[in-house]
């Protein structure tokens, strides 16, 4: 299995500029997570879904930021437009109905001058 | 709030060290508890993890943890640290009654000197 596969690895981005992160779960697992990781704040969970349907968007800060999962082997968090603020490293996870450990990908680094 | 606090931010400790690590979370009723490692200019890696039995849970490379129901704790310790320990530990916790989600604690850093 090639793992949680995450891209772009880097972005650098001008703010108000539109972002795009994308995500591959591993196949089978039916829970998909965004993370976004800051030296200020740590691992936030912005948003988590279940077989496909968002199940508790409670962290994503503010409506700039959309997440969606229109089918079980893809996910995109977008940002938009972006702010110098929001560079971080995002981070996507996912994990099987069955068992509780998450699987994280690689991340992707968003740097927003 | 709930929440879950990791009381150590850096750590700086010589080889052959012991360290330890404390997390204390807030939630109450029944938690799944998990440490991860991400190595420098990596990801996250599941270290260890405890969701019932023996409250004393042994993970990889040496590391171990206890989960201390009446202290709300679940400290990472290990007897010896080897300079390629050097790395953040998150602690992070799972409440049954909320789904799926996993809460992280803000990390420690840990930098072992050769």
């Amino acid at each position: 299995d090639a793992g949680v596969i995450q891209s772009p690895r880097h972005e650098v981005t001008e703010m108000g500029q539109e972002v795009t992160l994308r995500c591959k779960p591993i196949s089978g697992h039916d829970y998909l997570f965004w993370y976004r990781q800051t030296m200020m704040r740590g691992l936030e969970l912005l948003i988590y879904f279940n077989n496909n349907v968002p199940i508790d968007d409670s962290g994503m800060p503010e409506d700039r930021f959309s997440a969606k999962m229109p089918n079980a082997s893809f996910s995109t968090l977008k940002i938009q437009p972006s702010e110098p603020r929001d560079s971080a490293v995002y981070f996507c996870a996912t994990r099987g109905s069955r068992a509780n450990v998450l699987t994280f990908g690689a991340g992707s680094r968003l740097t927003v001058l | 709030a709930q929440s879950v606090s990791q009381h150590n931010h850096h750590v700086i400790l010589s080889e052959a060290a012991s360290l330890e690590l404390g997390c204390n979370y807030s939630y109450g009723g029944t938690v799944n508890l998990f440490w991860y490692v991400q190595y420098p200019g990596q990801h996250l890696q599941l270290l260890l993890k405890y969701f019932s039995g023996d409250p004393l849970v042994k993970g990889i490379k040496g590391f171990e943890a206890e989960f201390i129901k009446s202290k709300f704790s679940f400290n990472l310790r290990k007897p010896s640290v080897q300079w390629s320990d050097t790395a953040e530990y998150f602690c992070a916790v799972n409440v049954h009654n909320q789904g799926g989600k996993l809460i992280f604690g803000q990390g420690t850093e840990l930098s072992v000197k050769p």
